[in-house]
């Protein structure tokens, strides 16, 4: 069955610190990839995506991501993380079976101290 | 522009009732999905809609859950003798085409069954 597995329940990393959130995937075909982001009382919002091409993906707020097919991961980087990026991140991959459903990973929670 | 919209924000019913969870998609965007997100989890799709036709309800946990889109644009979640395994925010996400392309979440209702 197709899943979503990111490792860590919770990372901490200091205000102006590098940042590496890992993303696994289980699927048989080439998935369509996505990163979002979740502030408290907020709705979901997409950092960046990979359909194809080349597998370094950048996307807003200085996030980029790399997909690997070798290791079926899709990792979000940052380099240098501000205090208003800690919020739950999570991964994302969708079916292409028609309908695109989409599976999510359980997230990572960011915390980001000062 | 309006992005998604749902209403009400927040549901307090008591075990055994109905409740119906509205969704107002972005205007013209042909796809809609419904998510579900208990406490500490990552979405889990339960439906997907196409204009008003519902291709993929595969995640829909029991019959107890109905969704329908009568005019392609407006949604609506029903969950009939609510049980307290329900509560969870739901999410609707909207997005423009067929294909694949960049979902758009709402703000999510937040049900809780007592």
């Amino acid at each position: 069955a197709q899943s979503v597995t990111q490792p860590d329940i919770h990372i901490t990393v200091s205000e102006g610190a590098s940042l590496e959130l890992r993303c696994n995937y289980s699927y048989g075909a080439t998935p369509y990839l996505f990163w979002y982001v979740q502030s408290p009382g907020q709705g979901l919002q997409l950092l960046l995506k990979y359909f194809s091409g080349d597998t370094l993906v950048q996307g807003i707020k200085g996030f980029e991501a790399e997909f690997k097919r070798s290791q079926s991961s899709f990792n979000l980087r940052k380099p240098s993380v501000h205090w208003s990026d800690a919020a739950e991140y999570f991964c994302a991959v969708a079916l292409n079976t028609g309908g695109f459903k989409t599976i999510f990973g359980a997230g990572t929670r960011l915390f980001v101290k000062a | 522009g309006a992005g998604v919209s749902q209403s009400p924000r927040y549901k307090v019913a008591k075990r055994g009732q109905d409740v119906a969870l509205r969704c107002d998609p972005i205007s013209g965007h042909v796809s809609l999905f419904w998510y579900q997100q208990a406490l500490g989890q990552g979405p889990e799709f339960l439906t997907y809609f196409q204009n008003e036709a519902q291709l993929d309800k595969s995640g829909l946990p029991s019959d107890r859950f109905f969704a329908e889109r009568p005019e392609g644009s407006v949604s609506t979640l029903k969950i009939q003798r609510t049980q307290q395994e329900d509560s969870a925010v739901y999410l609707c996400a909207s997005s423009l085409a067929t294909k694949q392309e960049t979902q758009y979440f709402g703000p999510g209702t937040r049900l809780l069954v007592l």
